[in-house]
């Protein structure tokens, strides 16, 4: 079964430090991964795919098959950081698994 | 490009009633999906078209949960009866055909049933 597990529900860091929420999966075949993020009394929206490789906001996110992980990071948060962020799996665009989330607060 | 739309915005109904959420994506969007997003947790996947076909909709209960997108634009979701463990959020969400990992979510309705 596919499983998508972010093992923390709150993270709170100070402004400047750095940030890492985690993100396991549970797959037996090759997934696509990705983070969403949700700012207050904004949508759901895309932050990152794991095919793009690319940096949005400071944000990255390596993907490790290895450890089957997959950790947003960003090295200096920001107070407009502070949001709810969900790990998702995906088996070729279809079957989504989200993960719980994790509402990261950064302080000022 | 105006956003996937979804109304009503919040609905409250007592158990054993019926309910309908209406979703309409974004233009040309030939992906949609409904996810159930209930307190505490995240989005969970209840059916995903392509145009007017079902491409996915294992986790759906089909005993009482409907849903169709008959001209492959709009949609609706239906619960018929529902349960108090309905209460959730139904999120909408779209994509277009050649970028089916990129999702564009609605605001969703917020259901709660008493």
């Amino acid at each position: 079964a596919q499983r998508v597990t972010q093992p923390e529900k709150l993270l709170s860091v100070f402004k400047g430090a750095p940030v890492e929420l985690k993100c396991n999966y549970s797959y037996s075949g090759s997934p696509e991964l990705f983070w969403y993020v949700q700012y207050s009394r904004q949508r759901l929206q895309l932050l990152l795919r794991h095919i793009s490789r690319e940096s949005i906001k400071g944000f990255t996110a390596d993907l490790n098959k290895g450890e089957t992980s997959f950790h947003l990071k960003k090295p200096f948060a920001q107070e407009e950081d502070s949001a709810m962020y969900y790990c998702a799996l995906s088996r070729t665009g279809n079957q989504f698994y989200f993960g719980t989330g994790t509402s990261l607060t950064v302080i000022p | 490009e105006a956003g996937v739309a979804q109304s009503p915005r919040y609905k409250i109904i007592e158990k054993r009633q019926s309910v309908a959420f209406w979703c309409n994506p974004i233009s040309g969007h030939a992906t949609l999906y409904w996810y159930q997003q209930i307190l505490g947790q995240g989005p969970k996947l209840l059916i995903q078209f392509q145009n007017n076909g079902v491409v996915d909709d294992s986790q759906l209960p089909k005993d009482r949960f409907s849903a169709e997108r008959l001209k492959g634009v709009d949609s609706t979701l239906k619960i018929q009866p529902a349960k108090l463990e309905d209460s959730a959020v139904y999120l909408c969400a779209s994509s277009a055909l050649l970028a089916k990992n990129i999702q564009y979510f609605g605001a969703g309705t917020r259901l709660s049933v008493l």
